[in-house]
């Protein structure tokens, strides 16, 4: 079964950069199957796709975030990452990892409350 | 204001036929396949319905997908109070993103 862990830190200075890191287990990031996303969900709304990576590294961004987000893998470690730059109060969401791509995610991570605050 | 359009609520007793519409367009729903999760409170969504209307392995047949041309609907038959829940419908639109809808909320009366 596989699981996926979001991890960093749940408090990011207004202008600063976020960054999260999701790890894997019970599968590997490097199966050609499978692309991995990140999701978020501002606090009593909707979801709003942020991005996703495929194992060589290849890239696909919500065009609307495209110009401040990043999204790496590291196959050694089983996990991949997320970089938002520029934060404002609008980036406060609970923010998911996902494996999944072109709207089907079928395994999520439990999420993680990152709340942009000086 | 989402690409795909959810009504806001919903609701139903216990037993009864709920059904969700979801209303797109060419470039999302009319093009490609719609996928439906459930997000209980305080907890991660859940695909619910892939590929329109395909039900992953676990998921009660009580749930199911419909699509035609740019719309598409889930259907929950025999209500029961634990499928209070958001439920989302979601997209690839060819615009290059994965958009949802605003979410619905479903409450057993």
């Amino acid at each position: 079964q596989v699981q996926l862990q979001e991890s960093g830190p749940g408090l990011v200075k207004p202008s600063q950069t976020l960054s999260l890191t999701c790890t894997v287990s019970g599968g590997s990031i490097s199966s050609e199957d499978y692309f991995w996303s990140w999701i978020r969900q501002q606090p009593g709304k909707g979801l709003e796709w942020i991005g996703y990576i495929y194992y060589s590294g290849n890239t696909y961004y919500n065009p609307s975030l495209k110009s401040r987000v990043t999204i790496s893998v590291d196959t050694s470690m089983n996990h991949f990452s997320l970089k938002l730059n520029s934060v404002t109060a609008a980036d406060t969401a609970i923010y998911y990892c996902a494996r999944g791509e072109r709207a089907n995610f079928d395994y999520w991570g439990q999420g993680t409350l990152v709340t942009v605050s000086s | 204001q989402s690409v795909l359009t959810q009504p806001p609520s919903a609701s139903g007793t216990p037993g009864q036929r709920v059904t969700i519409s979801c209303s797109g367009s060419s470039p999302n729903i009319g093009s490609n396949y719609v996928y439906w999760y459930q997000q209980l409170p305080g907890t991660a969504p859940k695909l619910l319905i892939h590929r329109d209307n395909q039900r992953p392995s676990g998921v009660p047949d009580r749930f199911s997908g419909s699509k035609s041309g740019t719309s598409a609907s889930l259907a929950i038959s025999g209500l029961r109070s634990e499928d209070e829940a958001e439920y989302y419908c979601a997209a690839w639109d060819d615009r290059l993103n994965v958009v949802f809808g605003g979410g619905t909320r479903l409450t057993v009366l």
